[in-house]
């Protein structure tokens, strides 16, 4: 079936490390997108990307870097520069017209050790 | 500045008894209203698309309204299996890409 999927499910960050959320879609969409979500908070975007090998920057963009090198593939990094890590990550994909539902994977949990 | 407003933040209900979510936007101009249900430890699941006020999309014990300012999300007879968090996003004609999400109403249904 198509869909996203999204890997670890759980994943911990030592202090000043680097980690990298995958998020793979089979579903043929040119977009995608980065959402951070906190307990009572609405979801916040950190990085999009339109087309393969161009990305924006969202609301929430610091700490955070991202690569479009495939069309199925938009891996994001959560560098040491990122300070309060810890959050539920979602990844999302809509296709081409608008405007488009996006759909969503099932989420990585990021915490601090 | 575009926002999304959900109410309530929290709904109990007991199984059967029907009521209403709300979500009002202020929005610089509305190209799509979208709901969508959460389960705990999951990602949203696509629910309903709205274009324009007057509109109405119905999915089993849901159904879903836009207005000029709010859409309502109706929940008629539920069952404990409805229990989820709802969320209302708008994608606005200023933003080509974004989507502004309101922060969601936890609804639970007691048996």
């Amino acid at each position: 079936d198509g869909g996203i999927t999204q890997s670890p499910k759980y994943l911990f960050r030592k202090e000043g490390q680097n980690v990298t959320l995958s998020c793979e879609q089979n579903l043929n969409h040119d977009a995608m997108y980065w959402y951070r979500q906190d307990p009572g908070q609405g979801l916040r975007l950190i990085y999009y990307s339109q087309i393969v090998n161009d990305f924006q920057k969202g609301d929430i963009a610091e700490g955070y870097s991202v690569s479009r090198e495939k069309k199925e593939s938009f891996p994001l990094t959560v560098t040491s520069a990122q300070k309060n890590p810890t959050a539920f990550y979602l990844c999302a994909s809509s296709g081409q017209g608008d405007p488009q539902p996006q759909h969503f994977g099932d989420g990585t949990r990021l915490s601090i050790l | 500045e575009d926002q999304v407003t959900q109410s309530p933040e929290a709904l109990r209900l007991q199984e059967g008894e029907s009521s209403s979510l709300n979500c009002s936007y202020t929005v610089s101009g509305l190209r799509g209203l979208f709901w969508y249900r959460q389960d705990p430890g999951k990602g949203p699941e696509f629910l309903f698309t709205l274009y324009s006020a007057g509109e109405e999309k119905e999915k089993e014990r849901l159904k879903a309204t836009l207005t000029k300012k709010e859409s309502f999300l109706h929940i008629t007879a539920p069952k404990p299996e409805d229990s989820a968090t709802y969320l209302c996003a708008v994608r606005v004609y200023s933003s080509a890409s974004k989507i502004i999400f309101g922060s969601g109403t936890r609804l639970s249904i007691r048996p």
